[in-house]
């Protein structure tokens, strides 16, 4: 069966500090995979796609990064947080296939900004 | 007009109750319909998966899709105090488009 593992769990950074954020996916090849913020209120918010290894699609302007070095690993990365990065940040991924796939989900990495 | 459109409640029912969710679409290219339970402080679990109109149901849970109305629902009969969650809607139009719209969620607590 498929598995998808994301860490940390819980995480707390000072304004400016870097940001690395690893999702992995066991039991499947070439998965699609996805970076989602959840805040209060506004529901999941995309953030980044993959279709393959070094594809990376972004879908809103920031200073997040997104990068997919192994077929089945997923890196969201920033140089410099804000206060506003704070939030849920969910990985997902689905089968590569015709029409519109459920995404499974990971249990997400609460991100506090201080 | 959003996409998808979702109450969030808080939705509270006795233990027993038959609750019903829904969402509003807007894109009539949507073929592909889902909901997920979300625990607190947990990713979002997939719970139905449908396509086109039509009923589907799994054990307590069924999800109802009409095209027509571009209205998705998700009836959960004898509701437990641990369905107690956030229900999300999800629908996607296939094809190359490899992404989802989600629903902003409802939050339902089931009372023993």
């Amino acid at each position: 069966s498929q598995t998808i593992h994301q860490w940390p769990a819980t995480l707390v950074q000072p304004v400016g500090s870097p940001l690395s954020l690893e999702c992995t996916v066991e039991g499947t090849s070439n998965p699609n995979l996805y970076w989602y913020r959840q805040a209060a209120g506004r529901g999941l918010q995309l953030l980044f796609y993959s279709v393959g290894i070094g594809q990376i699609s972004s879908e809103v302007p920031q200073n997040l990064s997104a990068s997919r070095p192994q077929d089945r690993q997923f890196i969201l990365s920033s140089k410099k947080l804000l206060l506003s990065d704070s939030g849920f940040y969910l990985c997902a991924w689905t089968k590569q296939g015709t029409g519109s796939q459920p995404q499974h989900f990971g249990d997400g990495t609460r991100l506090s900004i201080l | 007009q959003k996409e998808v459109e979702q109450d969030p409640g808080p939705l509270s029912v006795p233990e027993g109750a038959i609750v019903s969710l829904n969402c509003t679409y807007s894109n009539s290219a949507f073929q592909y319909f889902m909901w997920y339970r979300q625990y607190s402080r947990k990713g979002p679990e997939l719970l139905m998966y449908t396509y086109s109109s039509g009923n589907k149901e799994d054990g307590r849970f069924t999800a109802q899709v009409d095209k027509s109305s571009k209205y998705i629902s998700l009836f959960i009969r004898d509701s437990q105090p641990s369905d107690s969650a956030t229900y999300l809607c999800a629908t996607g139009a296939g094809g190359s488009n490899y992404k989802l719209t989600f629903g902003k969620g409802t939050l339902l607590t089931v009372n023993p």
